[in-house]
C-alpha cells in the first residue's frame, strides 16, 4: 500500500539556520498538507496546498514558513529562521480529493532547534 | 472556529473491559469527524469516520449533533489496542479541507 514519506526522520539544527522538511505524498493526491505537534500539545495545522498554491495557512504559518512543490512528486516546508519555538514533530499529509476526506499522514519529522 | 475536546489524556482498562473515549467538538457549521490512531512509533493512522458509519477493529463512534460529541468505543479492549487516539473535525465543504485535532487520549489496556 502506498505511503506518505518524510525526510529527514531526525533534524537538529541552531537557532537562525534555515531547514527544509521533505515529503513525499502519495502519487496520485491532490491536497498536501505540513502539521506539526510540540512536545506534549495538540496536532496544529500549519498549511494547505492545492494546484500549486496554498489554499490555507494558520496563524503559525507566518513569513519564516513556505511550501514548495518543486518537481510534482516532492512537497517541502521551509523554515527561514529557526527560534526555539519551531521544535516539533512536522507532519506532511495527503489527500487524494476533497470527497475522499482522508488524510494520510507520513512518519513525521523530529526538528529540535537549540 | 472549529474547536475539538478529549477531556481525559489517560485511560487505563484491563483486557476484556469496555472502553470509550470521548470527544466533544465545537463548530458552527456542518462537521466532518474522525479517529486517528497512532500506534508506538508508528504514522498517525485513520480509524473511523462518521461518514463511514463502519466498525474498525471493533471499535464504533456515533455523532450525536445534539450533543456535539463524537465518542469513540469498544466492547472489549485488547491490549493491542494501546495507542494514542485522536479525535479530529473537518469543515464540510471547506478549501483544503484541514484537520482540527483534539489533544488526544492515550489509552493503556492491561493484561
Amino acid at each position: 500500500e502506498p505511503e506518505v514519506t518524510q525526510t529527514p526522520s531526525h533534524q537538529v539544527t541552531q537557532m537562525g539556520q534555515e531547514v527544509i522538511l521533505r515529503c513525499v505524498p502519495i502519487s496520485n493526491h491532490l491536497y498536501f498538507y505540513w502539521y506539526r505537534q510540540i512536545l506534549g500539545q495538540k496536532v496544529e495545522f500549519l498549511v494547505s496546498f492545492y494546484n500549486n498554491e496554498i489554499s490555507e495557512k494558520s496563524e503559525i504559518f507566518d513569513d519564516q514558513f513556505s511550501v514548495e512543490r518543486p518537481d510534482g512528486s516532492n512537497f517541502t516546508l521551509k523554515i527561514r529562521s529557526t527560534k526555539l519555538e519551531d521544535s516539533a514533530m512536522y507532519f506532511c499529509a495527503s489527500l487524494l480529493t476533497r470527497g475522499g476526506k482522508t488524510q494520510y499522514f507520513g512518519p513525521g519529522t523530529r526538528l529540535l532547534v537549540l | 472556529a472549529q474547536r475539538v475536546t478529549q477531556p481525559e489524556k489517560l485511560l487505563s482498562v484491563f483486557k476484556g473491559a469496555p472502553v470509550e473515549l470521548k470527544c466533544n467538538y465545537s463548530y458552527s457549521g456542518s462537521p466532518e469527524l474522525f479517529w486517528y490512531v497512532q500506534y508506538s512509533r508508528q504514522r498517525l493512522q485513520l480509524l473511523l469516520r462518521h461518514i463511514s458509519r463502519e466498525s474498525i477493529k471493533g471499535f464504533t463512534a456515533d455523532l450525536n449533533k445534539g450533543e456535539t460529541s463524537f465518542h469513540l468505543k469498544k466492547p472489549f479492549a485488547q491490549e493491542e489496542d494501546s495507542a494514542m487516539y485522536y479525535c479530529a473535525l473537518s469543515a464540510a465543504g471547506a478549501a483544503g479541507n484541514k484537520l482540527t485535532f483534539g489533544g488526544g487520549t492515550r489509552v493503556l489496556v492491561k493484561p
